[in-house]
């Protein structure tokens, strides 16, 4: 099974501070994601990367960076946290297949408090 | 990626199909339908995709309208477990862009 694994389950941290935010996929996958989730938001999409190196933002971008010097991994970083980052973080993995279609393996979620 | 719509929320008996509707009127020809579902505190779950056929698979069927407005995901026999907010997006062809809406909470009931 493919696997996305994220490095912290639960994280407290203080405004002001820098927070890295890991996710490694174990299949090869060339594209991998980052969302936020919030109640009666949804999931958000932070950035995205097809590709090693590579980095598009997505719908929310500000307040964030992410980094990718591997294929399997997908960090993302909280240059300066705040409180309203406040939030559940979702990391995924997705291949695009033959027809075009990219189904995503999502992480079990890293839930950020910033105090 | 064009918007979908579904209700916010329903209920189903366990053991009864489980059939939940999903708006695309938007949709243009290259844009797959998938559906995805959050179980309560963990990460959403892939269920099913398609482009214009009826698909199934070992978890659930996808019924896709002729014109291709509109879907329906079935859970055939819906367990306690198929409690969870599912997710109907729109996704054109080999876009890396997945945006989610804010899904249908479905509740089955013993």
């Amino acid at each position: 099974d493919v696997k996305v694994t994220q490095s912290s389950r639960y994280l407290v941290k203080r405004t002001g501070e820098k927070v890295f935010l890991e996710c490694v996929q174990d299949m090869d996958h060339e594209n991998m994601f980052w969302y936020r989730q919030d109640p009666g938001l949804g999931l958000r999409l932070i950035y995205f990367s097809y590709d090693v190196k590579m980095k598009e933002k997505g719908d929310i971008p500000e307040g964030y960076s992410v980094s990718r010097e591997k294929k399997e991994r997908f960090s993302l970083i909280l240059e300066s946290a705040s409180t309203n980052q406040t939030s559940m973080y979702l990391c995924a993995s997705g291949k695009t297949d033959f027809s075009g279609a990219n189904v995503l393996t999502f992480g079990a979620g890293s839930r950020l408090t910033v105090l | 990626d064009a918007k979908t719509t579904q209700p916010p929320s329903m209920d189903c008996a366990e053991g009864r199909a489980a059939n939940l509707p999903c708006n695309h009127s938007t949709i243009s020809g290259n844009e797959y339908v998938y559906w995805y579902r959050q179980i309560h505190s963990q990460g959403p779950q892939y269920i099913i995709h398609g482009l214009k056929n009826n698909e199934t698979n070992e978890m659930a069927s996808l019924i896709i309208t002729e014109d291709r407005k509109s879907s329906t995901l079935i859970l055939p026999h819906a367990t306690l477990r198929d409690t969870a907010v599912y997710y109907c997006i729109e996704i054109r062809r080999s876009n890396y862009k997945l945006t989610f809406g804010k899904g249908t909470l479905l509740t089955v009931n013993p």
